[in-house]
């Protein structure tokens, strides 16, 4: 199995703070990476796709970088919405795997 | 417009079965995915199926315990899963996953399922 390393754990920051989050492939996945947002109580919702491309409706702060092993999320200007737990998961091959999570505080 | 609505909190006792559904709307054709959390745990993977069952596959941590149908005629979705432990508690959510030629992810999520296991 792929596994998902995600760094850090958890996060406090403010609002206006640029944040990043880093998630590392066990394997090369190429740019099979994609982000998720999860509030508490709440199912995830899909942010960045295939490593670099933001969902439909996702705010322009949110943006995705990297390819093979190591990627990126990164927040440009935090916003009190924005707390929350986020999610890498690989889609490399036919099982998927998530990340631990990193939850973000402001 | 796709909607995914789950069924309902199941509490269910050690060794018991629990059937989780989950009604399809806005769409017939993509693969269909299952993960699970336990309570202030992350998000883990389960298996995917497709309609006609050929894409079917599942992680090897439910090896044995887990089956996933698609009844065609309901558009309903649903995962099976077996002799059930207290580690098993957890929500459980369907989710559609979505193809482009740049890759593939999980654009539609059920509400969830609190699956309880208790004795």
């Amino acid at each position: 199995d792929i596994q998902m390393t995600q760094s850090p754990p958890s996060l406090s920051a403010s609002v206006g703070d640029r944040v990043t989050i880093t998630c590392r492939a066990s394997q090369v996945i190429s740019i099979y990476l994609n982000w998720y947002q999860q509030k508490s109580g709440a199912a995830p919702k899909l942010l960045i796709y295939a490593a670099s491309n933001v969902h439909g409706g996702v705010p322009s702060r949110f943006s995705g970088s990297g390819s093979g092993t190591d990627f990126t999320l990164t927040i440009s200007s935090l916003q009190p919405e924005d707390a929350a737990t986020y999610f890498c998961q690989q889609s490399f091959g036919s099982g998927r795997t998530f990340g631990q999570g990193t939850l973000v505080e402001v | 417009q796709v909607q995914l609505v789950q069924s309902g909190a199941e509490v269910k006792k050690p060794g018991a079965s629990v059937k989780v559904s989950c009604l399809a709307s806005g769409f017939t054709n993509e693969d269909m995915h299952w993960v699970r959390q336990a309570p202030g745990q992350g998000l883990q993977w389960m298996g995917r199926t497709n309609p006609s069952g050929s894409r079917t596959t599942h992680s090897q941590k439910f090896q044995g315990r887990l089956t996933m149908t698609w009844d065609t005629s309901t558009n309903t979705i649903s995962m099976e899963l077996r002799d059930l432990r207290s580690e098993d508690t957890a929500v459980y959510y369907c989710a559609r996953e979505s193809y482009e030629d740049s890759g593939n992810y999980f654009d539609h999520w059920g509400q969830g399922t609190l699956v309880t296991v208790s004795s």
